[in-house]
């Protein structure tokens, strides 16, 4: 089975600031992908940022990019010069090709960004 | 272009209604997916289409009733909800379910349901 750990319920950040939001994964399998999402008050769940376990480099994604570390299992969302639109739940997500492939998420950062 | 809709934004619904979800992508994908989400916690997924044809129901209670008129919709029919059914209904879509790790899930704005 597949296990996210988001230890953080919640984060402050100030203007500007780079604020490191924490993601732990467990799974046995080879091949996932891990991805983060981003969820304002509104909602909607928006797709921020992808790493695959084999890919070498780090994604980015203009101010996101993923800190990955695999031999620590761990996938940590970077988001930098924070601005107050970044205010928001923050979930770490991965799927792996075993069974029906479906997201298993983390149970989400609350992150506030304050002027 | 990214985008899942959905409709209504809102609903109110009496234990004793029938109601719908409705959302719809344009995006080529086929797979597409209901999840469930309650304040504070990460979505549950409910039901994945792929190709049209329900792949997945996570034991999901028979009040909640999925449909996939074509690839580019997916419907979710409501009766004799409970209030504890209230929360923030998400739909998403995918390339394909098979397509490997990297197979994107992409999310609409969520109907949110009050059951009373």
């Amino acid at each position: 089975a597949q296990k996210i750990t988001q230890t953080q319920p919640g984060m402050f950040v100030q203007e500007k600031e780079a604020v490191t939001l924490d993601c732990t994964y467990d799974t046995s399998d080879q091949s996932y992908g891990l991805f983060w999402y981003k969820q304002p008050s509104s909602g909607e769940m928006i797709f921020l940022i992808y790493q695959g376990s084999y890919d070498e480099q780090n994604a980015t994604e203009g101010r996101y990019s993923l800190n990955f570390q695999k031999a620590r299992k761990s996938a940590n969302l970077v988001i930098s010069a924070s601005q107050l639109g970044d205010s928001a739940m923050y979930f770490c997500a991965m799927r792996v090709l075993s069974g029906y492939s479906t997201l298993t998420f983390g149970k989400g950062t609350m992150l506030l960004v304050s002027p | 272009d990214t985008e899942v809709t959905q409709t209504p934004k809102h609903l109110v619904m009496g234990m004793t209604n029938k109601k719908s979800l409705k959302c719809e992508q344009h995006m080529g994908h086929r797979a597409m997916y209901w999840y469930k989400q309650k304040a504070k916690k990460p979505p549950e997924l409910m039901f994945v289409y792929s190709y049209e044809k329900l792949s997945i129901n996570e034991s999901v209670p028979s009040r909640f009733s999925p449909e996939c008129p074509n690839s580019s919709l997916l419907n979710l029919h409501l009766h004799a909800l409970q209030p504890e059914d209230s929360a923030l209904y998400l739909c998403a879509s995918s390339q394909d379910l098979l397509a490997g790790v990297a197979d994107t899930q992409y999310f609409g704005p969520g109907t949110r349901l009050t059951v009373l």
